[in-house]
């Protein structure tokens, strides 16, 4: 009973370099987000698809791109990974506005 | 755009005392969410109100969501050090959820 499983749990990366963040669900959502935390900032949205084939802009989606893979997968890509986009990444999943389910996060630093 | 608050942003009880974490909308919602986090961990959703003045226990928890459907209360009685964590209020906006900064809860044995 996975639920919502995201990898990889931590990170180290370079000024610069460039990753992807992965993230599946297996509870059959419609809709999958992306969120940052940082410290004294609550959760912020990144991205969100409301479904298979639609992705949205939310609140910081600024050197961030996602793709919505199918409707089990949504990846998060940092093309020139920056020190300010350390935080830890938490993707969830719902159906529409239902209450929604977190992974577990991924712990990324940029040096 | 909608702005979801919460006061206090900490708060450190003694185990045993009373918490209340509070939680104001810029806009009226159709349903108010609750999550914790466990520090390390991910949020976890703990409840959601629908209805005007709706009012919903667990165990020691109750969860109130105002009459203008604009605030909501989470209030912890006698805490124990399991409470331990941050409390989010989270209110929908389109397909997604805009969370309030959240309320971390430190409890002292």
């Amino acid at each position: 009973n996975a639920g919502v499983t995201q990898t990889p749990k931590f990170q180290v990366l370079k000024t610069g370099q460039s990753m992807t963040l992965q993230c599946a669900q297996d509870m059959n959502h419609n809709s999958m987000y992306w969120y940052r935390q940082d410290p004294g900032m609550g959760l912020r949205l990144i991205y969100y698809s409301a479904s298979e084939g639609t992705t949205d802009k939310g609140e910081v989606p600024n050197g961030y791109n996602v793709s919505r893979l199918n409707k089990r997968e949504f990846s998060l890509r940092l093309e020139s990974a920056a020190p300010s986009q350390t935080s830890v990444y938490f993707c969830a999943s719902s159906e529409g506005i239902q209450p929604q389910h977190f992974g577990d996060g991924t712990r990324l630093s940029i040096l | 755009g909608q702005q979801v608050m919460q006061i206090p942003q900490y708060q450190h009880v003694q185990e045993g005392e009373d918490f209340t974490t509070y939680c104001n909308s810029s806009t009226t919602l159709s349903n108010i969410q609750w999550y914790k986090q466990r520090p390390g961990g991910h949020p976890v959703f703990l409840i959601q109100l629908v209805k005007s003045g709706e009012v919903k226990k667990q165990k020691r928890l109750t969860f109130q969501f105002g009459e203008a459907k604009k605030n909501s209360s989470l209030h912890i009685t006698a805490t124990q050090t399991t409470d331990v964590g941050t409390y989010f209020c989270a209110g929908p906006t389109g397909y997604a959820l805009n969370f309030g900064k959240g309320t971390s809860l430190l409890v002292t044995p």
